[in-house]
């Protein structure tokens, strides 16, 4: 396995612009999340991918933010109109989705770190 | 709510020294916990993870953890911790019926040569 990737690694962005991430899960894996991580804090999680259904999506995610996973495999996140409070890492994960919701074990990518001007 | 509280923000250790990070939940149910370990530009690794059984697991590493019911705890430990153990370390539970994990605000580890 070569592991969870996310591209871009950095972005740096003015304040009203859009930007996509793209993440891209180990193989085979058919769940997929975002996280977003602010300094100092833990990750807090944005949505989560069951193949290509959008499954569950937390109230962090504002109508400004929106994910997608057409085939189930790579997935996007989209933030328009970025606002400085954009501004995080966001950490894209994928587990097996073989295991019930307790046992399925996430495995993270780097994360796209996000600075809005 | 399920929620994952890490009392501890920096800790500072010898090389050599023994570690033990600390790691609370609040969960109705029988938790299912992880250990993870975040190093500057690296994603999150699993160190180890506790679903049943055994309230002792070992992880990758040389780090360990307990899972005691009566306190709400799962803290990670370490004997001999190395200086290549400097990083962050968050703990995580998943909640009911979802796959979403909530992570702790994470403990930074300093390693003193």
């Amino acid at each position: 396995d070569t592991g969870v990737s996310q591209d871009p690694r950095h972005k740096i962005t003015k304040r009203g612009q859009n930007v996509t991430f793209r993440c891209d899960p180990i193989s085979e894996h058919n769940r997929l999340y975002w996280y977003r991580q602010t300094l100092g804090q833990g990750p807090e999680f944005l949505t989560y991918f069951q193949n290509e259904a959008q499954l569950e999506k937390s109230r962090l995610l504002s109508d400004r933010f929106s994910a997608e996973r057409p085939k189930g495999s790579f997935s996007t996140l989209e933030i328009q109109r970025t606002e400085q409070g954009d501004s995080a890492m966001y950490l894209c994960a994928s587990s097996p989705g073989l295991a019930g919701w307790g046992t399925d074990t996430q495995y993270f990518g780097p994360g796209t770190r996000l600075t809005v001007l | 709510a399920q929620s994952v509280t890490q009392p501890d923000i920096h800790i500072t250790v010898s090389e050599g020294a023994s570690l033990e990070l600390r790691c609370n939940y609040s969960y109705g149910a029988t938790p299912y916990l992880f250990w993870y370990v975040q190093s500057p530009g690296q994603g999150l690794q699993l160190l180890l993870k506790y679903f049943s059984g055994d309230t002792l697991v070992q992880g990758i590493k040389g780090f360990e953890a307990e899972f005691k019911r009566s306190q709400s705890s799962f803290n990670l430990r370490k004997p001999s911790v190395h200086w290549s153990d400097a990083a962050e370390y968050f703990c995580a539970v998943v909640t009911s019926g979802t796959y979403k994990y909530i992570f702790g605000t994470g403990t930074r580890l300093k390693v003193l040569a």
